[in-house]
């Protein structure tokens, strides 16, 4: 079946950097967008950014922007993201989530979030 | 801070209809699809509507999106205990600055 799974849950250090994975299974990794999605602990979603598996290519929400990164190994159908220079704030949980390339079919499958937390 | 504003809170009885509305701009609703995600508690968010009023497979039909100029909405008919989770909307955004990408600030709706 159509499947995201992501990795474990982190704790780490203001200033440091986390990078999360996303297993993607059942489906043509290639054929759909990645999108990264966090949300902060009772707080809405917050859209980070994507990638495109196929050529690589990204795009990053202005806020983010110098501090994520967000790559793909296409021969393990694995997409990543990494932040840096954490802070408290970044305190969320993350979520992948995949969406068709052929257009405008929104996110349909989710993976299960990890939870980031920073702190000292 | 999101562009696209919701109220916080909606809520209705079993088998009522209930409609949650999704405030945006020119730039996001006026000119790009809307979608509805549900999010139960303490699990992912789910997609409900793609492209303004489209369900995905193994939606319900009790679930229906609509959108008119800068506004949307998202109707739920026959309401359910188990609708009761956070929706939000959600749309691409063509201005320069901020987000490409924008959900809205999500609305809690409880079933009385």
């Amino acid at each position: 079946q159509v499947q995201l799974v992501q990795s474990g849950a982190e704790v780490k250090k203001p200033g440091a950097s986390v990078k999360v994975s996303c297993k993607a299974s059942g489906y043509t990794f290639t054929g759909y967008y990645m999108h990264w999605v966090r949300q902060a602990p009772g707080q809405g979603l917050e859209w980070m950014g994507r990638i495109n598996p196929n050529s690589g290519g990204t795009n990053y929400a202005q806020k983010f922007q110098g501090r994520v990164t967000m790559t793909r190994d296409t021969s393990i159908s694995t997409a990543y993201m990494e932040l840096s220079r954490l802070r408290s704030d970044d305190t969320a949980v993350y979520y992948c989530a995949r969406e068709n390339s052929s257009g405008y079919y929104g996110m349909d499958v989710w993976g299960q979030g990890t939870t980031v937390t920073v702190s000292s | 801070q999101s562009v696209l504003t919701q109220p916080p809170s909606a809520s209705g009885t079993p088998g009522q209809r209930v409609t949650i509305s999704c405030s945006g701009s020119s730039s996001n609703i006026g000119s790009n699809y809307v979608y509805w995600y549900q999010q139960l508690p303490g699990t992912a968010p789910k997609l409900l509507i793609y492209r303004n009023n489209q369900r995905p497979s193994g939606v319900p039909d009790r679930f229906s999106g609509s959108k008119s100029g800068t506004s949307a909405s998202l109707a739920i008919s026959g309401l359910r205990s188990e609708d009761e989770a956070d929706y939000y909307c959600a749309a691409w955004d063509d201005s320069l600055s901020g987000s490409p990408y924008v959900f809205g600030t999500g609305t809690k709706v409880t079933v009385l």
